[in-house]
């Protein structure tokens, strides 16, 4: 059973481009979390999503931050017209319903130069 | 706002001492509360989770214990091992497991040999 799978690994973009982060959440998981990590910080909450439903996106920059769980394929976190100080490592974590651990993704790296 | 902390941000302990990481939770309604692992380039890892109606868990050479009252929780880490270097994060949650965390800037553990 292939864990919580998140591509790009890493992903260098320049100011004013589009940042798009895959999250393939693990099988027979229906919860996505994404959280944002700065260099030597805690993990912060972005967004909680279930299939097709945004359940809590009260981490998420309200200008520019996106996030979707369609019916079929990956979760998608989009950041639009990257600044300096979206750079930073995402990650993803899944869950089942109802249950009581997420496992995490081994995260994107974005660069914004 | 609600917060996790942690005491120090670097505990070092020689090769087979035990270890001991401390967190501060400010949220008295969190329920749930786990401490992850997280290695260098790496996603965090779950190591062990503890339920508010419980006052400690023991798991394979870690023991977690809460103390509601102080709002404490602390990591213990028995004949700590190179291989347990590592920035640890205690996380708290709202209703249960698999919802949204909350985690602790993190102790980064140095094992010395």
């Amino acid at each position: 059973n292939a864990g919580v799978m998140q591509n790009p690994r890493h992903l260098v973009r320049r100011r004013g481009q589009e940042a798009r982060l895959r999250c393939s959440p693990m099988k027979g998981h229906s919860h996505v979390y994404w959280y944002r990590q700065l260099p030597e910080e805690g993990l912060k909450f972005m967004v909680y999503l279930q299939k097709e439903n945004i359940i809590d996106e009260s981490g998420m920059p309200k200008e520019r931050f996106s996030a979707e769980f369609p019916k079929e394929g990956p979760s998608i976190l989009r950041i639009q017209q990257v600044v300096r100080g979206d750079s930073a490592a995402y990650f993803c974590a899944s869950s089942v319903q109802g249950g009581t651990e997420a496992f995490f993704g081994q995260g994107t790296r974005l660069t914004v130069v | 706002g609600e917060s996790v902390g942690l005491h120090l941000p670097t505990l070092s302990v020689q090769e087979g001492d035990n270890s001991i990481i401390n967190c501060a939770y400010s949220n008295s309604a969190s329920d749930y509360f786990i401490w992850y692992k997280q290695e260098s380039g790496k996603g965090p890892q779950f190591i062990i989770d503890i339920r508010s109606n419980m006052d400690k868990r023991q798991g394979q050479r870690v023991t977690v214990l809460l103390n509601k009252t102080v709002k404490h929780l602390s990591l213990q880490i028995a004949a700590t091992q190179p291989g347990d270097s590592a920035v640890y994060f205690c996380a708290e949650s709202l209703g249960g497991g698999g919802n949204k965390l909350t985690f602790g800037t993190g102790t980064q553990l140095k094992v010395e040999l």
